[in-house]
C-alpha cells in the first residue's frame, strides 16, 4: 500500500521561493508525481521523478531521495497565479490484476500573498 | 490537445436514485480512472480500468460500480445514491506505462449533490 504525507497549508510571499515537502512509504517504488490543482479546476501534471536528484523545469523543480522516501517541489519567483493545491502522488501495484494505480497525498494548499 | 470530457459538471439527485457519471477520452488511452475528491481527504481512487471490459477496485469501491464497454468511455454508476456520496468526481486517463500509471489527464469534474 501507500502512505503519502504532505503539509496541509502553506503561505508565501510573491517573488519568494517556497518548498513543499512530501514523504511517502510504499510497497515498491515506481516514481513520484507532482500535480497542481487550482480551486475549482482539475489537477494538471507538473513533474515526475524516478531517479534521485533535482529536476528543473522553469520556475518549478522537483527533488527525490528514494533512500529517505522524500520528495519536494520547489517554486521560485512566486507569482499570485501559483496559489493552488499541490498534490504528491505515487504509483503502486494493485492487489487485483497487478495493474498500477496512482495514490495521491491530501494536497498542500499554497497561498501566495502580495 | 488531450481531452477528457465528463458528461455533467453539476448534478443534484435524491437518496436512492441510480446515478450515471460518464467520461470520454479522445486520446486512445488504455487506462481510465474514477476518483472522488473531498475536503480534508484529498483524491481517493474508486475504480480504474486498464483495458476494455477490465476493471479493478481502487481504495473506496463500496457503493459504486463501473462499466467500460468501449476504450474511450468509462462510466461510474451509483446504484442507490446516498448522502455520503455527495462529492466531486474526477475522471482521468493515461497511456499504459511499464510499472506505472503514466501521466494522468483529468476531466473537469462532476459535482454531485445527493439530497
Amino acid at each position: 500500500g501507500q502512505n503519502i504525507d504532505q503539509p496541509t497549508e502553506m503561505t508565501a510571499t510573491e517573488g519568494a521561493i517556497v518548498q513543499i515537502n512530501c514523504t511517502y512509504q510504499t510497497s515498491g517504488f515506481n516514481g513520484l508525481f507532482w500535480y497542481q490543482q487550482h480551486a475549482g479546476e482539475a489537477p494538471t501534471f507538473l513533474s515526475y521523478n524516478v531517479l534521485d536528484g533535482l529536476e528543473e523545469k522553469g520556475r518549478f523543480s522537483s527533488f527525490l531521495s528514494r533512500s529517505k522516501g522524500y520528495s519536494y517541489l520547489l517554486l521560485k519567483e512566486l507569482q499570485m497565479k501559483d496559489s493552488a493545491s499541490y498534490l504528491c502522488a505515487a504509483p503502486s501495484r494493485n492487489s487485483g490484476a497487478g495493474s498500477y494505480q496512482l495514490t495521491f497525498g491530501k494536497g498542500t494548499k499554497l497561498s501566495v500573498i502580495p | 490537445d488531450v481531452k477528457v470530457t465528463q458528461s455533467s459538471r453539476y448534478l443534484v439527485k435524491r437518496t436512492g436514485e441510480k446515478v450515471f457519471l460518464e467520461c470520454v477520452q479522445d486520446m486512445d488511452h488504455e487506462n481510465m480512472f474514477w476518483y472522488r475528491q473531498d475536503p480534508g481527504l484529498g483524491l481517493r481512487l474508486i475504480y480504474f480500468s486498464y483495458d476494455v471490459k477490465m476493471k479493478e477496485k481502487g481504495d473506496i469501491p463500496e457503493g459504486y460500480s463501473v462499466s467500460r464497454e468501449k476504450k474511450e468511455r468509462f462510466s461510474l454508476i451509483l446504484e442507490s445514491a446516498s448522502t455520503n456520496q455527495t462529492s466531486m468526481y474526477l475522471c482521468a486517463s493515461s497511456v499504459r506505462a511499464y510499472k506505472n500509471t503514466g501521466e494522468l489527464f483529468f476531466g473537469e469534474g462532476s459535482r454531485l449533490t445527493v439530497l
